[in-house]
């Protein structure tokens, strides 16, 4: 079958270097951001979230930064590894009615040795 | 402690077969999700249940029925399979169910593995 990969916007680095990856959200209600890991033949891995009344957060090896002003997301891997080689996916959750999160297209990261 | 939980993980349909797909989640969660992946699109909402015994559209429901079983499952059905139907299914649930004014919002969603299904 066809990859989830196919002509998605490509981030390539070195192991051990910090790799940052963006995302452009659409909607300047949304108070909740999200980012996923999707690698190969699985399903979307939660990394880790902000709410906009911040404008960083820090996980293990990662950081979520959000500039409101030009709505902007970036993800941040510090010491990039093999492993983090997948698809990244940010998410939005748009405040009407019921909302439920917003899918960006994704970026392909590829750690080469 | 196994998550969400798809089956199956491959099917292969003839135009105009049915087929049901399976989804459970052992987290007490009380929303629970069916996006399709297709290549270049991203993840879109097919239908979603808020709770137990509410099912509500999303973005492109047309095709398909649900049917949220009990707290723990959802299905999601294909009366008649189309060819523009092929795609990778993706159930998930809800960690956290906000109300917030008007509004409820739902966040962290929890995915299972998928289903890659193609309609010939």
């Amino acid at each position: 079958g066809e990859s989830v990969g196919l002509h998605l916007p490509t981030l390539s680095v070195q192991e051990g270097d910090n790799s940052i990856i963006n995302c452009a959200y659409s909607n300047s209600a949304s108070d909740y951001f999200i980012w996923y890991k999707q690698e190969s033949g699985k399903g979307p891995q939660f990394i880790i979230d902000i709410r906009s009344n911040m404008d960083k957060r820090q996980g293990q090896r990662v950081t979520v930064l959000l500039n409101k002003t030009v709505k902007h997301l970036s993800l941040q891997i510090a010491a990039t590894q093999p492993g983090d080689s997948a698809v990244y996916f940010c998410a939005e959750n748009i405040r009407t009615g019921y909302s439920t999160l917003t899918f960006g297209k994704g970026t392909m990261l590829l750690v080469s040795p | 402690n196994a998550g969400v939980t798809q089956t199956p993980k491959f099917q292969v349909l003839k135009t105009g077969q049915s087929m049901t797909l399976q989804c459970a989640q052992d987290m007490n969660h009380n929303s629970m999700y069916w996006y399709r992946q297709d290549p270049g699109m991203g993840l879109r909402l097919i239908y979603y249940s808020a709770s137990e015994g509410t099912t509500d559209k999303g973005e492109v429901p047309n095709g398909y029925n649900v049917s949220r079983l009990n707290k723990r499952e959802f299905s999601l059905r294909l009366e008649s399979a189309a060819p523009s139907q092929t795609s990778v299914y993706f159930c998930a649930s809800s960690e956290v169910s906000v109300r917030r004014g008007s509004f409820t919002t739902n966040e962290k969603l929890f995915f299972g593995s998928g289903t890659q299904l193609s309609v010939l």
